[in-house]
């Protein structure tokens, strides 16, 4: 069964810190998600990668296949980032009926 | 701007009353996802469907049904309410290409059954 683990769950970090957040997963993929929600529900695709690495403003999605390991870094972070972070998976076979795998989120909050 | 929008962003509910929550994309998307999201367990997948009139259960369809009867619009419906679907809810949709596809998500209806 694919698990999809991030760490850390919960973060707290002073406006301008580099963040990094990070996924991990057991199973091979075919493409995973990095997801933002912000307070009040609402959530938007950040990024959807396969290999190497994207970029995207102050978001750096990173992702290694072989290592089973993906990171989400944001630069010159600001309290507007202060978001649920979740990463989901989508398995070469498996995965949920849909095919995606999410993991449970990383709750960020950046402070002025 | 693409969108998915969500009927109602907040509903309080009695037990046992029949719910619909409404799910509408204009981005003419093929594929098109009922997921419930509670504290400690992430997204879970309700039901979707890849094309009008065609649905498929997810991991946690017993007490759900959904409808699509045009191609833009995907309804999730709660034949009698409990307390244990108490939940975010969250449409979202995509295009054919499920291994490849971008997922686009509503707003989300936040739902309270007493």
């Amino acid at each position: 069964k694919n698990e999809v683990e991030q760490s850390p769950q919960n973060l707290t970090a002073q406006e301008g810190e580099f963040i990094t957040i990070n996924c991990s997963y057991s199973v091979g993929i075919s493409a995973l998600h990095w997801l933002q929600q912000h307070p009040g529900g609402g959530i938007v695709s950040l990024f959807m990668l396969s290999s190497g690495k994207k970029k995207h403003g102050r978001l750096i999605a990173t992702i290694n296949i072989q290592e089973k390991h993906s990171s989400l870094h944001i630069t010159a972070s600001h309290p507007r980032d202060s978001a649920v972070y979740i990463c989901a998976v989508r398995p070469d076979s498996g995965g949920g009926a849909d095919g995606l795998t999410f993991g449970k989120g990383t709750h960020l909050i950046i402070q002025p | 701007d693409v969108k998915v929008t969500q009927s109602s962003r907040y509903l309080v509910k009695r037990t046992g009353e029949k719910v619909f929550l409404e799910c509408v994309q204009d981005m003419d998307h093929e594929n098109m996802f009922w997921y419930r999201q509670d504290p400690g367990l992430g997204l879970r997948l309700i039901y979707f469907s890849y094309d009008v009139k065609m649905k498929e259960k997810g991991d946690i369809p017993e007490g759900y049904s959904v409808s699509r009867e045009k191609k833009e619009r995907f309804s999730l419906i709660l034949e009698s309410a409990s307390t244990n679907q108490t939940s975010m809810y969250l449409c979202a949709s995509s295009r054919t290409e499920l291994n490849t596809g971008e997922l686009f998500f509503g707003e989300g209806s936040r739902l309270t059954v007493l």
